[in-house]
């Protein structure tokens, strides 16, 4: 089975950076994934790490490190429209199943 | 446009009446699955299905049921729904063998009354 944590809950400023840490424990690991949810609406997919190391898409960037159970998910130069839930979710190597964490509110103020 | 179809996207029902939440995904994918989301405890899975004929109970598949008849359809049924599964239900779908997220469904707002 699949145990991941992540903070309930981050505020920042608009134009600044956060990082948002999720850890997790797991049976069999196949890769993490981020979405970003909307209140309301369906997760979208941001980003994915398989192998350790960071990657970069635009103002977002996540890193892994498989040895730590770690990841982050770093959003720059924020926006009004980053406020959003942030899902760190890991995927099972026997079942293609993605086991989500409960999700990070970031809330972007003026 | 590649896209997962989840009808209705709201619906408020009476307890033990049963009712079918359909979805259907336009991406020839083989795995499908459904998702419960509730405040605090976020998604998570009821049910699944690598393939047609082939489903699987998810973490929570208690008082649910599904099929997998054909490639793009994957229903979510209700035999005899209660209160407790007021909820969010989120479809989403995958391709397998190889490292891809899921596309989701829009979502489907269910009270049980």
């Amino acid at each position: 089975g699949q145990n991941i944590d992540q903070p309930t809950e981050m505020t920042a400023t608009e134009g600044a950076i956060v990082q948002i840490n999720c850890t997790y424990q797991t049976s069999g690991f196949n890769g993490l994934f981020w979405y970003q949810q909307h209140a309301g609406e369906a997760p979208t997919f941001l980003s994915y790490n398989v192998l350790d190391g960071l990657e970069e898409k635009g103002r977002f960037s996540s890193f892994l490190s498989r040895s730590k159970g770690y990841s982050y998910l770093l959003l720059k130069e924020l926006q009004m429209k980053d406020s959003a839930s942030y899902l760190c979710a890991v995927r099972d190597l026997a079942d293609y199943k993605l086991s989500f964490g409960a999700g990070t509110t970031v809330t972007v103020r003026a | 446009e590649a896209q997962v179809t989840q009808n209705p996207r709201y619906l408020i029902t009476v307890t033990g009446k049963k009712l079918t939440v359909t979805c259907s995904q336009n991406m020839n994918h083989e795995y499908m699955s459904w998702y419960r989301q509730d405040p605090g405890l976020g998604l998570r899975q009821i049910y699944y299905s690598m393939n047609v004929e082939v489903t699987d109970k998810g973490d929570v598949p208690e008082g649910y049921k599904v099929s997998r008849k054909e490639k793009r359809n994957f229903p979510l049924i209700l035999e005899s729904p209660s209160p407790n599964q007021t909820s969010l239900y989120f479809c989403a779908s995958s391709q397998t063998g190889r490292m891809v997220g899921y596309t989701f469904g829009s979502g489907t707002r269910l009270t049980v009354v």
